[in-house]
């Protein structure tokens, strides 16, 4: 069963900070992942996609991929207290299946 | 991305109903998801709503309990039958952009429903 694994938090990071978000994936078929970040009560709305090994920088975000070791991490730097949300890790397996498959969430509490 | 609205945007029903909740999208899609995401849970997908084909069920999910139609590319529809408490959740849809290597999936705003 494919399964994607966050820790749920709470984490909390000062304002400025950075803020370490990490998931792992147990399907090494997998070739998508997929950063959501969604606010109480919003519906969630894409942040980065990753494909290939290695940094994805997109302004204070990157997204780092491990393919090897099954990892996947965002970074958010400079933290805002807007970014307080709940974030998504989801991933695919490609090749042709669009089926998303999401971790629970890990929240965030960026703290003034 | 595209534009995907739906309704309603929420509604609170009786047990025993029923509610068909619309998605429309402003561009024509291939792939159209519905998704439930349960209080403090995450997003459990529901089925695939194919154009002018049944929709593709998941695990746990019923076609008599979740009838689904997707009369063209812009639009679908998911209907909650029969409703128990247990159904309150959030719906969403989500459509698929993009070319094979670098697709993504944009979600609609949601449909909190809450059964009584």
């Amino acid at each position: 069963q494919k399964e994607v694994e966050q820790n749920s938090g709470p984490l909390s990071v000062p304002e400025g900070a950075i803020a370490s978000l990490n998931c792992t994936y147990s399907d090494r078929g997998s070739q998508s992942f997929f950063w959501y970040r969604q606010y109480s009560g919003k519906s969630p709305e894409l942040i980065m996609s990753i494909y290939s090994n290695g940094d994805k920088e997109d302004g204070r975000f990157t997204a780092q991929l491990n393919k090897a070791s099954q990892y996947v991490s965002l970074l958010i730097r400079d933290s805002q207290p807007s970014d307080s949300a709940t974030y998504l890790c989801a991933s695919h397996s490609g090749a042709g299946s669009y089926q998303l498959t999401f971790g629970k969430g890990t929240k965030l509490s960026v703290i003034p | 991305s595209a534009v995907i609205s739906q309704k309603p945007s929420r509604d609170i029903c009786q047990r025993g109903t029923s509610l068909t909740i619309q998605c429309q999208v402003d561009s024509q899609v291939t792939m159209m998801f519905w998704y439930r995401q349960q209080p403090g849970q995450s997003l459990t997908l529901i089925a695939t709503a194919n154009q002018g084909s049944e929709a593709t069920y998941e695990s746990g999910f019923v076609i008599d309990k979740f009838p689904i139609s997707r009369p063209n590319l812009t639009f679908s529809t998911l209907t909650v039958s029969n409703m128990s408490p247990e159904d309150s959740s959030i719906y969403l849809c989500s459509v698929v952009l993009g070319d094979r290597d670098t697709d993504t999936q944009y979600f609609g705003p949601g449909t909190r429903l809450t059964v009584l």
